[in-house]
């Protein structure tokens, strides 16, 4: 059964480095998604992403943040300079009919 | 706006005992809703949703939702708990007006604790 990939499983970088989580979306959905989930709290929306284009996003995802989708595969989230808040688990997801699937997610710990 | 309020961010239950996770809604159309379960050191996995047509839906591992628009529910049952099911279970709603493409809104999570 197809999956979605990410990788690295875990990041770990210095305060105000750039990290690039990637995400290998299901071949053929066409939406995709971020989220993020902070240790100990729940699941929080990051942005979509349609047609090369961001389709929504959250007031979380300020100028430090980015979304690519550079190939027809891979889907990538950018942290410009990355802050102490910024450590939590990231997921990407992809949507077929109307159900989004996730990834495993990719840890970040920003020391 | 929507939101998602699950009561008890912790529940246990004895081995072969009626599990049930609540999860209350609000929504400003038709909402499409959903249960996902995170497993220790894993990502989400679906485990059921609504999407518009039989209230009752029937997901994997024996667990099932009643969608209430009276009572702005879908809560989470299974008959007889297994220790399989200790896991941390969300509870999340999506605008369906939109065909579900929407982003999701995600519940603080209820964590279930099987006791043997």
């Amino acid at each position: 059964e197809p999956e979605v990939t990410q990788t690295p499983s875990h990041q770990v970088t210095q305060m105000g480095q750039e990290v690039i989580l990637r995400c290998v979306p299901i071949s053929n959905h066409l939406y995709f998604y971020w989220y993020r989930q902070i240790l100990g709290q729940k699941v929080e929306f990051l942005v979509s992403f349609y047609n090369n284009e961001i389709s929504e996003k959250s007031e979380i995802f300020d100028d430090q943040f980015s979304v690519e989708r550079p190939d027809g595969s891979n889907f990538t989230l950018k942290i410009r300079s990355t802050k102490l808040e910024d450590s939590a688990m990231y997921f990407c997801a992809s949507l077929h009919t109307d159900t989004q699937y996730f990834g495993p997610g990719t840890r970040l710990t920003v020391l | 706006a929507q939101s998602v309020t699950q009561l008890g961010s912790h529940v246990s239950v004895s081995e072969g005992a009626l599990v049930l996770l609540r999860c209350n809604y609000s929504s400003s159309v038709p909402p499409y809703l959903f249960w996902y379960v995170q497993y220790p050191n894993q990502g989400l996995q679906l485990l059921l949703k609504y999407t518009s047509a039989a209230t009752l839906v029937k997901g994997i591992n024996g667990f099932e939702a009643e969608f209430k628009k009276s009572e702005t529910s879908f809560h989470l049952t299974k008959p007889s708990a297994h220790m399989s099911d200790a896991a941390e279970y969300f509870c999340a709603v999506s605008d369906g007006a939109n065909f579900g493409n929407e982003k999701l809104t995600f519940g603080t999570g209820t964590r279930l604790t099987i006791i043997p």
